[in-house]
């Protein structure tokens, strides 16, 4: 079963522009994953933030997470037409749970960049 | 190799028909998952290996699904007595270690489709 949602399902921007995607889920949690698909290269890890840690970065990207309100944020600054793509969250071992990193996803959001 | 490598790339498969789906997982990586990804939707987890022993398979669907991974390195996902519900793209991922906190590097998947 799926663990999270996001938001929005599709989402259509110019190149430049920022690109903001949004993650619900619904137990508590060991760490909150952000990945990559698209045709060409499968899914690709793009960063990790623990359930102790607030805000992360990553080159162009920044992740947020409230643990609180069960959700988390990924933000693509100066969108590139190559960030064209599906983007998947995915909860990392609920507390007290396993601990061999099976991930928990959601059901994507797929993010248009327009040239 | 360089990353995880998946075969077949695609699978047609007549209702009935029995199929394999093998794996190579980066090498001297411990963890081995497979997920299954419907068409539209998140990946969902199937399985999980620690080096040859499959610690988890709470995810298959039906006892028609095996998975093995019997010398803790290649992997193999057979599904017996296909049925069109199970079509989708089966992705393999393998990880260094067993931890909740590290990432995954997923394959790029085989497409099966049931006919």
């Amino acid at each position: 079963s799926q663990q999270g949602e996001e938001d929005p399902q599709a989402l259509s921007i110019q190149e430049g522009e920022n690109a903001t995607m949004n993650c619900s889920y619904k137990t508590s949690i060991n760490n909150l994953q952000w990945y990559r698909q698209n045709s060409g290269r499968g899914l690709v890890h793009l960063i990790l933030i623990r359930s102790n840690e607030r805000e992360k970065h990553s080159g162009r990207l920044r992740v947020t997470l409230d643990t609180s309100k069960k959700s988390s944020s990924l933000l693509i600054t100066a969108s590139r037409a190559a960030d064209t793509a599906s983007y998947f969250c995915a909860t990392g071992g609920n507390a007290g749970g396993t601990s061999y990193g099976k991930l928990t996803f959601g059901q994507g959001t797929i993010l248009t960049v327009h040239p | 190799g360089a990353g995880v490598s998946q075969s077949p790339r695609y699978k047609v498969a007549k209702r009935g028909q029995d199929v394999a789906l093998r794996c190579d997982p980066i090498s001297g990586h411990v963890s081995l998952f497979w997920y299954q990804q419907a068409l539209g939707q998140g990946p969902e987890f199937l399985t999980y290996f620690q080096n040859e022993a499959q610690l988890d398979k709470s995810g298959l669907p039906s006892d028609r699904f095996f998975a093995e991974r019997p010398e803790g390195s290649v992997s193999t996902l057979k599904i017996q007595r296909t049925q069109q519900e199970d079509s989708a793209v089966y992705l393999c991922a393998s990880s260094l270690v067993r931890s909740r906190n590290t990432e995954a590097f997923f394959g790029q998947g085989t497409r099966l489709t049931v006919v």
